[in-house]
């Protein structure tokens, strides 16, 4: 079954480092979302990403914090200068469409460490 | 503001019985609400999604409900089973929004 897929599944960084979380979405989806989960929190929604721009994004999402698709298959989440509330597992997530029967597909995150 | 809840936090049952798990919504104007099942570690894998026109939606032995009205959706489980174990979550999509909104989450826990 095609499946996301997200590397690394850890990172470790510095505060005020900048760091690069790759995803591969499933081949023929065309939306594609960043999701977070802090430790013991809920999944937060970060930002979506339709036909090479942001079609929408939370205020989570600030100016620290870009996404790119720079080629056919992966979609990458920048987080400029890290800070330790950024720790958090940062989630992948897919979809075929959009609409009342859109199913997500999830990768298995990355856990993303701020020292 | 729009907010999904789910109670209990945890729950414990011993091999073989059914359960229920809770999910309430805030805004009945949901577009559809998704189950999720969460493993310690790992993503989240989706188990069913009700669309805003349906009332439930089966796969094998979970039965996932919506009732829009009261805000409401619960996820049964028939037989549970150990493999059963992990966390769940209940999402709930607004309007043609992209996001999605997460509950808290049950951890359910099947005692052999």
């Amino acid at each position: 079954e095609p499946e996301v897929t997200q590397t690394p599944s850890h990172q470790v960084t510095q505060m005020g480092q900048e760091v690069i979380l790759r995803c591969v979405p499933i081949s023929n989806h065309l939306y594609f979302y960043w999701y977070r989960q802090i430790l013991g929190q809920k999944v937060e929604f970060l930002v979506s990403f339709y036909n090479n721009e942001i079609s929408e994004k939370s205020e989570i999402f600030d100016d620290q914090f870009s996404v790119e698709r720079p080629d056919g298959s992966n979609f990458t989440l920048k987080i400029r200068s890290t800070k330790l509330e950024d720790s958090a597992m940062y989630f992948c997530a897919s979809s075929e469409g959009q609409g009342a029967h859109r199913k997500l597909f999830f990768g298995s995150g990355t856990q993303l460490s701020v020292l | 503001k729009q907010e999904v809840t789910q109670i209990p936090a945890a729950l414990s049952v011993p091999e073989g019985e059914n359960l229920v798990l809770n999910c309430s919504f805030t805004d009945s104007a949901i577009y559809n609400l998704q189950w999720f099942r969460q493993d310690p570690g790992k993503g989240l894998t989706s188990l069913l999604l009700i669309q805003s026109s349906q009332r439930e939606q089966t796969s094998g032995r979970l039965n996932a409900s919506l009732d829009k009205s009261s805000g409401r959706s619960t996820l049964y489980i028939a037989a549970s089973q150990p493999g059963d174990s992990a966390t769940y979550l209940c999402a709930a999509t607004y309007s043609s929004a992209s996001k999605i909104i997460f509950g808290s989450g049950t951890r359910l826990s099947i005692r052999p």
